[in-house]
């Protein structure tokens, strides 16, 4: 299936410092979502992105949608311990299969924290 | 939030035996979709729904099998359980802006 690239697998940061991760794909996407996993719990939506070019933020969060439409970027600001979790990018194809509703998935970073 | 539970929250049972586990959602949402997460793997979809009585296979769904009787309710059944499939299990529905999904809290299943 379609491969969504995520990098990095993992981040160990300070508190206080930015970050940033991204997705790329050699196919186009409709739709870049982020969502973030913290353990034991299911992924909850941070951003979604519908447009090329488009920058939306969520406080301390920024998503890109890529010029190309192959790839986006999040950025976190002044991160928090409780910033740590795995972060997912997922995109929509299109005309993916018999529904337009299906997701492709990144396999996930995951970040770290130091107090 | 999305109003979607999971039932049970987690499982232990033995190789070869029936499982189902349960997605029940209150925000009359048409697609559910059933997902497995194992390390290294990520998110893999397993069967999607569109509607009731409407289901598609997705890319694991290989000793799996569905059903969706009414808008909120999604079933996944194990018809024999195998070891392989020890996993964490979501349910997501599609709501909001088209492809947006939101997920359940997870089944932690154990085959042994």
């Amino acid at each position: 299936g379609q491969q969504l690239n995520q990098s990095p697998q993992s981040m160990f940061i300070q508190e206080g410092e930015d970050v940033s991760m991204n997705c790329t794909s050699s196919s186009i996407f409709n739709t870049w979502l982020w969502y973030k996993q913290d353990p034991g719990e299911g992924p909850v939506l941070l951003i979604a992105l519908y447009k090329a070019g488009e920058l939306t933020s969520n406080g301390r969060l920024t998503a890109q949608f890529g010029i190309t439409r192959k790839d986006s970027f999040l950025n976190i600001s002044a991160s928090i311990p409780s910033d740590v979790g795995i972060y997912f990018c997922a995109g929509n194809l299109p005309n993916s299969g018999g529904s337009n509703y299906k997701l492709t998935f990144g396999k996930g970073t995951l970040l770290t924290v130091n107090p | 939030d999305a109003g979607i539970t999971q039932s049970p929250r987690h499982k232990v049972t033995e190789t070869g035996t029936p499982v189902t586990l349960r997605c029940h959602q209150t925000e009359n949402h048409r697609y559910m979709y059933w997902y497995r997460q194992d390390p290294g793997h990520g998110l893999r979809l397993i069967h999607y729904s569109y509607g009731v009585k409407d289901t598609d296979k997705g890319e694991v769904s290989d000793g799996y099998s569905v059903s969706r009787s009414k808008t909120e309710d999604f079933l996944l059944t194990l018809e024999s359980a195998t070891s392989s499939q020890t996993s964490v299990y979501f349910c997501a529905i599609a709501g909001g802006r088209g492809n947006e999904q939101f997920f359940g809290p997870g089944t932690r299943l154990t085959v042994l």
